[in-house]
């Protein structure tokens, strides 16, 4: 039972313009939201995040988007530089449990 | 400041064995929680240590149990390994264990490669 879905594996973008990550979730319970950033051989690192409260949120080159009624979120990417490149994974959190998504590999071209 | 390490970096062990990984919190953190990440899935949570207790467990199965000592460091301890144990396991450590927030400062580990044949 996936209850955070990423449903493209892969995303590429040209340097320089806007990459946009999706995810779903089921859950309406879920109350915060993370996306994590994912180089090889190296664990996850925090990248933004968001309260269910809020519909937006943005930190620099980063924004993170939520729509509760659609039970989705978006993470916005602007512009594209080539050390974005890595597996974005989005998250969930009720209860202290944190829910990742399957993750969606980034490749910015030059 | 250290951060999270963990190690081995990667084990091979046989079916029916047991394994133990091993976690190093960040200085100064309380609270570490354990994923498991199968190839091509994000990480799945297994539980959760915060002061030496467990604070919230996944969905796996009683054979996968932890310790978290004094100084905070954590064990992953696996029984009668599972061909499909095969994955990266991560853990992670962030400061108390209760507020969202805490999340946003959660470190996590390179992880620990373990195959099971």
């Amino acid at each position: 039972d996936q209850q955070v879905k990423q449903n493209s594996p892969s995303l590429s973008v040209q340097e320089g313009r806007i990459s946009i990550l999706n995810c779903d979730y089921t859950n309406s319970m879920f109350d915060y939201f993370l996306w994590y950033k994912k180089y090889p051989a190296e664990g996850p690192t925090f990248l933004i995040s968001i309260s269910s409260i809020k519909d937006k949120n943005e930190d620099g080159r980063f924004t993170v988007f939520l729509n509760k009624s659609a039970k989705h979120l978006s993470l916005h990417i602007v512009p594209s530089q080539p050390g974005d490149s890595a597996v974005y994974f989005c998250a969930a959190i009720r209860l202290q449990k944190l829910v990742f998504g399957q993750g969606t590999r980034l490749t910015i071209n030059p | 400041e250290t951060g999270v390490t963990q190690s081995p970096t990667h084990l091979i062990k046989t079916r029916g064995q047991q394994v133990t990984l091993r976690c190093s919190s960040q200085s100064g953190h309380n609270t570490v929680s354990w994923y498991q990440q199968a190839l091509g899935q994000g990480p799945q949570f297994i539980f959760q240590y915060y002061r030496e207790e467990e604070n919230g467990r996944g969905n796996f199965p009683p054979r996968f149990s932890g310790l978290q000592f004094p100084n905070y460091s954590s064990e992953l301890n696996v029984n009668a390994l599972e061909l499909d144990d095969s994955a990266l396991y991560l853990c992670a450590s962030s400061l108390g264990a209760s507020g969202y927030s805490s999340y946003n400062e959660q470190f996590f580990g390179p992880g620990t490669r373990l195959t099971v044949l």
